[in-house]
C-alpha cells in the first residue's frame, strides 16, 4: 500500500518570504501526485497535480511543484507568500494501476504566514 | 454544477446514537470516496466505492457502513456512535481515480 510523509506539520513565514513544504512517497510502482490546499473552515481544493511529463508543475496562486523520483519527492514551493496563503497543504498520491484508485493523503501542513 | 454536496454540515450526537452522513453528486463520477479529518492525522479513508454496487473498505473501516445504489448517492452510515468519531468528514468524487477528486463542504459530528 502507498504512503505520503509531510514533514513540516507547521510552518510559519512572514509575507514575501519563499516557501518550500516538503513531500515524501512510499510504493512499488508508479503514481500520480497532487497538492491539495484546505483555507481556515473549508474544504479541500486541488492547487497542483503530476501524471506524467515535465516534473516541474504550475499550479494555481503561483505555487509549483517538482516530482523527483529518485527521491520519491513532491515538494510544493511558492516564490514569495501572501498573507492570504494561511491554509492547511496536503500531499497525496494514488498509484497508477492497481490500488483502486485510492486517494493517500499525508498529514498536513499547517502554514501560517504573518504580516 | 452543484459538485459534491454533504448534509448536514453540522450534526451532535449522543453516543450510541445511530446516523447517516449524505453525500450526492451531481458529474456523473463513478469514483466516491468518505474520508475523515482529525488533527495531526490529515484524512484517512474510511470507504470508497468504484461504481454503483462496488464498495470496500478504506483505512479506517470500524464502525462505519456504507452502500452505492445509485451512481450519484454515496451515504455514510454510523451505526451506534461513540466519541472517537468525532471529527469532520469528507465526501470526494472522481470520473477517473487516478486522476484526483473533488471534495465536499464536509460534515463536522461530534458525538458526547
Amino acid at each position: 500500500a502507498q504512503s505520503v510523509s509531510q514533514h513540516n506539520h507547521h510552518v510559519i513565514l512572514s509575507e514575501a518570504a519563499s516557501l518550500e513544504l516538503g513531500c515524501n512517497y512510499s510504493y512499488g510502482g508508479t503514481v500520480n501526485l497532487f497538492w491539495y490546499v484546505q483555507y481556515p473552515g473549508q474544504h479541500l481544493q486541488l492547487l497542483l497535480k503530476y501524471f506524467s511529463g515535465d516534473p516541474l508543475v504550475k499550479g494555481i496562486k503561483g505555487f509549483e511543484a517538482e516530482f523527483i523520483k529518485s527521491k520519491f519527492s513532491f515538494n510544493l514551493r511558492k516564490p514569495s507568500v501572501q498573507w492570504s496563503d494561511t491554509a492547511e497543504y496536503f500531499c497525496a498520491v494514488t498509484p497508477k494501476t492497481g490500488g483502486g484508485n485510492k486517494l493517500t493523503f499525508g498529514t498536513g501542513t499547517q502554514l501560517k504566514v504573518e504580516l | 454544477n452543484a459538485g459534491v454536496t454533504q448534509t448536514p454540515k453540522f450534526q451532535v450526537l449522543k453516543t450510541g446514537q445511530s446516523m447517516t452522513l449524505q453525500c450526492a453528486q451531481d458529474m456523473n463520477h463513478e469514483y466516491m470516496s468518505w474520508y475523515r479529518q482529525d488533527p495531526g492525522m490529515g484524512l484517512r479513508l474510511i470507504h470508497y466505492s468504484v461504481g454503483a454496487g462496488i464498495t470496500d473498505q478504506g483505512e479506517v473501516p470500524n464502525g462505519y457502513n456504507v452502500s452505492r445504489s445509485t451512481t450519484e448517492d454515496f451515504p455514510l452510515r454510523l451505526l451506534s456512535a461513540a466519541p472517537s468519531q468525532t471529527s469532520v468528514y469528507f465526501c470526494a468524487s472522481s470520473e477517473q481515480g487516478i486522476y484526483g477528486y473533488t471534495f465536499g463542504s464536509g460534515t463536522r459530528l461530534t458525538v458526547v
